[in-house]
């Protein structure tokens, strides 16, 4: 079975400043890792994933993540947020060969002006 | 323009009288799926289907039926809604596989008295 910890509920920060959000993941088999956005009233839309290869994503709107196999994490960063980044984060996790997705609690990104 | 299309966005109803909440897609993706998403929770899958006529249960799929007629369609019916169904449902697509991700509707905010 797979399990997705996301660590802090929510994480208010200020505009301009850096941002990581935490993904923790279980799993006994190979996955396939995803950030999820959930603007407002909205659906969620993809925001990176990771399949095979380099271990440092890059995704829509300057967020990056970083999977690291060893400590079976998936941290979603931006050097810089902006307003405009308020919105909920959810990390999930896919077992190779299968059309599953296991979601985490979910991280609400507050920024402030 | 591809998307996942749901209806309605909004639903009140009483408790007991069945319902049904749509949902379409025109990418001919072969996988769909239907989540609830609650605070705190995260979204969970309530039932999947990997092609026309093959559904299989989710992880929450108690008080919920699917079907699937036609590639295009899945849609989602509750017999006998009762509160603890109050929720944010939606439903998403994939290519299958997953290195595509999924494509999810704009949600359907549903409450039961």
């Amino acid at each position: 079975a797979q399990s997705v910890t996301q660590l802090d509920s929510q994480v208010p920060v200020f505009e301009e400043a850096p941002v990581e959000l935490r993904c923790n993941y279980s799993s006994s088999v190979s996955v396939y890792l995803f950030w999820y956005v959930q603007y407002p009233n909205q659906g969620l839309q993809l925001l990176l994933k990771y399949l095979s290869g380099s271990t440092l994503v890059k995704g829509i709107n300057g967020f990056e993540a970083e999977f690291n196999k060893s400590q079976t994490s998936f941290h979603l960063r931006k050097p810089s947020v902006h307003i405009s980044d308020t919105a909920e984060y959810f990390c999930a996790v896919s077992p190779f060969d299968t059309d599953k997705l296991i979601f985490g609690t979910g991280t609400r990104l507050q920024v402030f002006p | 323009e591809a998307q996942v299309t749901q209806n309605p966005r909004y639903l009140i109803t009483v408790t007991g009288k069945k319902l049904t909440v749509t949902c379409s897609q025109n990418m001919n993706h072969e996988y769909m799926s239907w989540y609830r998403q609650d605070p705190g929770l995260g979204l969970r899958q309530i039932y999947y289907s990997m092609n026309v006529e093959v559904t299989d249960k989710g992880d929450v799929p108690e008080g919920y039926k699917v079907s699937r007629k036609e590639k295009r369609n899945f849609p989602l019916i509750l017999e006998s809604p009762s509160p603890n169904q109050t929720s944010l449902y939606f439903c998403a697509s994939s290519q299958g596989r997953m290195t595509y991700g999924y494509t999810f509707g704009s949600g359907t905010r549903l409450t039961v008295v």
